[in-house]
């Protein structure tokens, strides 16, 4: 399968504790996305690097998420201090786009689901 | 307001029908559309890009009004495996490449 995957694909975990995600982009795609979706809502944007940098952040990325693509391949999302409201399905995304121009086509993986307890 | 708008539905359509759902985006500044189809408790897919001119994929139909803000997609003569959320998608190019995606309308294709 030469598609985005991500591990785990769930996630249970107590508050307090401090949870990571991997995600595997398509290779070669330079672009890589982590979202954030929880029941009845489209996915939210949490941050995007290209290449080995984090050229976007959301301000739904509070301080406990931190985001990293040291390699500029595989990305990993850790959460410290887990809360609640972190529960919601955390999905990553990769494009390979036309240099700068407008939004190219972003290819989702199949998720970590995060439940909170 | 959301900065994308969509009707939640349900939209209970029987097969064979033509169905139609609506989106509305608040920043005109908005360069890239797209429609993402999503099954339950699965990851979103691409349907298809929206262009200016309008496209079609099949049954599938997508237009654009710039001037209204409002995206389209019309889907004929449906199918059961049509079954999902569509979601109504935009990029806000101005140096940004974060999708922001509507809440989705759910289309329920019944025999």
């Amino acid at each position: 399968d030469t598609g985005v995957s991500q591990d785990p694909r769930h996630k249970i975990t107590k508050r307090g504790q401090n949870v990571t995600f991997r995600c595997d982009p398509i290779s070669e795609h330079n672009r890589l996305y982590w979202y954030r979706q929880t029941l009845g809502q489209g996915p939210e944007f949490l941050t995007y690097f290209q290449n080995e940098a984090q050229l976007e952040k959301s301000r739904l990325l509070s301080d406990r998420f931190s985001a990293e693509r040291p390699k500029g391949s595989f990305s990993t999302l850790e959460i410290q201090r887990t809360e609640q409201g972190d529960s919601a399905m955390y999905l990553c995304a990769s494009s390979s786009g036309p240099g700068q121009g407008a939004g190219d086509t972003q290819y989702f993986g199949p998720g970590t689901r995060l439940t909170v307890l | 307001r959301k900065e994308v708008e969509q009707d939640p539905g349900p939209f209970n359509v029987p097969e064979g029908a033509t169905v139609a759902f609506n989106c509305t985006y608040s920043n005109s500044a908005s360069q890239s559309f797209f429609w993402y189809r999503q099954d339950c408790r699965k990851e979103p897919k691409l349907l298809m890009s929206v262009y200016s001119s309008g496209n079609e994929d099949g049954r599938f139909t997508a237009q654009l009004n710039r001037a209204s803000q409002y995206i389209s997609l019309l889907i004929r003569d449906s199918k059961l495996s049509d079954s999902a959320t569509y979601l109504c998608v935009v990029n806000i190019y101005t140096g940004r490449r974060a999708l922001t995606f509507g809440s989705g309308t759910r289309l329920q294709v019944q025999p």
